[in-house]
């Protein structure tokens, strides 16, 4: 059965506090990205990433940074938490040609206090 | 840029009807890949269909349906004789040569008994 994990289901983290979200994919996929959830305003691409040590922006990269040291493992970054980051994160992961669907995991709802 | 456009926010019908979900997108690809996920309120995201920009055939399966038309930069889907079970957010997404997966802001749609 394929996956896409993250490592925390919630979090509550305190303001200008450095937070990592982790995603690990066992598909081999070549793609991985990060989305935020919020209602109203569908899933925005915070970033992407379609190779190790690869990165690219997506649509609302400001606050963020992310880090791809193996093919198997996105992880999100919030150098300094702001109660404007509370959200829903999801990481999904494809292959290369999109020849299948995105695989997306069960998110990670973070609340900044 | 892409970008994926559902301009219904909100649907309500009463179940048995058909209803109709709308999705515009912008493109400069000539290759390109869209997608139609489903979020129920568990807020798992489901997988519902993939058609690349070459396949203009439309799809049928069961009581959903897509209408592909790359003349009007639309794929829509709709769902016949609703049931209460279909009530989700819908979401229509696009990947195309930078492989970045661009997603719509979605579609509430509830199924009244």
């Amino acid at each position: 059965d394929v996956k896409v994990t993250q490592s925390s289901r919630y979090l509550v983290k305190r303001t200008g506090e450095k937070v990592f979200l982790e995603c690990v994919q066992d598909m081999d996929h070549e793609n991985m990205f990060w989305y935020r959830q919020d209602p109203g305003l569908g899933l925005r691409l915070i970033y992407f990433s379609y190779d190790v040590k690869m990165k690219e922006k997506g649509d609302i990269p400001e606050g963020y940074s992310v880090s791809r040291e193996k093919k198997e493992r996105f992880s999100l970054i919030l150098e300094s938490a702001s109660t404007n980051q509370t959200s829903m994160y999801l990481c999904a992961s494809s292959s290369a040609d999109m020849n299948t669907e995105a695989f997306f995991g069960q998110g990670t709802r973070l609340t900044v206090v | 840029a892409q970008k994926v456009t559902q301009a219904q926010t909100e649907i309500s019908v009463v179940e048995k009807e058909d209803v109709t979900l709308d999705c515009v997108y912008e493109t400069r690809d000539t290759t390109y890949y869209l997608f139609w996920y489903k979020q129920p309120p568990s807020g798992e995201l489901v997988f519902l269909i993939r058609r690349n920009s070459f396949d203009e055939q439309n799809e049928i399966s069961g009581r959903y349906s897509w209408n592909f038309q790359k003349s009007t930069s639309s794929f829509n889907f709709t769902i016949t004789a609703s049931q209460v079970v279909d009530s989700a957010v819908y979401f229509c997404a696009l990947s195309g040569s930078a492989r970045q997966l661009t997603f719509g802001s979605g579609t509430q749609l509830t199924v009244l008994p």
